[in-house]
């Protein structure tokens, strides 16, 4: 069984919707949670950093960490085509190896 | 552009012999990270230098090895490829070598094709 596992999706929405993209682990070491966006042919980026349980909001982006469930969530508010790409979940435990979910495919409908 | 660079974008090859991909960290990162994405396994994490020194290592292969050069450059090198083997590779960089969390950035990529 893997460490983290992410819906698999791909997620279709219309233009606007609220989209929620999610993340189970195994690992209770995990203590950094991190959610990459991922254009097709380019890096991942850096959307959203966590360390504690609770949310953390950043314009349309909410992350969400329930440390008790081993659950994070990544919320997009208003959904725009722009936002259309692979989202990937990411964790690291204090050795810092990062572990990557497998990743979420958005498309977002105009 | 995340500042860091990968060279070659693409390369093709065939099964047995050796590659090596090159990483240019952005500029003040001590730090680097290679990464393997392929479409049944994501993205895996091989390896961490910092400052020259091995720092993580992850599920890489003994088939493979990396280093980091005194101006921070870093080389990833594959031999005896398999068809498994192709994938694309991302290296990333960051300012330390913390073994907790920093933010990282990731080049493009070089996409390796083994024939």
């Amino acid at each position: 069984q893997k460490e983290v596992e992410q819906d698999p999706g791909p997620l279709s929405v219309p233009e606007g919707a609220i989209v929620s993209l999610n993340c189970t682990y195994s690992n209770s070491a995990f203590q950094y949670f991190m959610w990459y966006r991922q254009y097709s042919r380019k890096g991942p980026e850096l959307l959203m950093y966590t360390y504690s349980s609770g949310n953390k909001e950043d314009g349309r982006f909410t992350a969400q960490v329930d440390k008790s469930s081993k659950y994070i969530s990544l919320f997009i508010r208003d959904s725009q085509p722009s936002d259309s790409a692979t989202y990937l979940c990411a964790m690291n435990t204090n050795a810092g190896k990062s572990t990557f979910g497998d990743g979420t495919t958005l498309t977002v409908k105009p | 552009d995340s500042g860091v660079t990968q060279t070659p974008k693409h390369l093709i090859t065939a099964t047995g012999q050796r590659v090596t991909l090159r990483c240019s960290p952005r500029s003040g990162d001590l730090s680097v990270y290679w990464y393997q994405q392929s479409l049944d396994q994501g993205l895996q994490f091989l390896i961490q230098y910092y400052n020259g020194e091995e720092r993580a290592k992850g599920n890489i292969l003994e088939r493979f090895s990396a280093q980091q050069f005194p101006d921070l450059h870093s080389e990833l090198n594959l031999s005896s490829l398999e068809l498994g083997d192709s994938a694309l590779y991302f290296c990333a960089s960051s300012v330390l070598g913390d073994l907790s969390y920093n933010e990282q950035f990731f080049g493009p990529g070089t996409r390796l094709t083994v024939l």
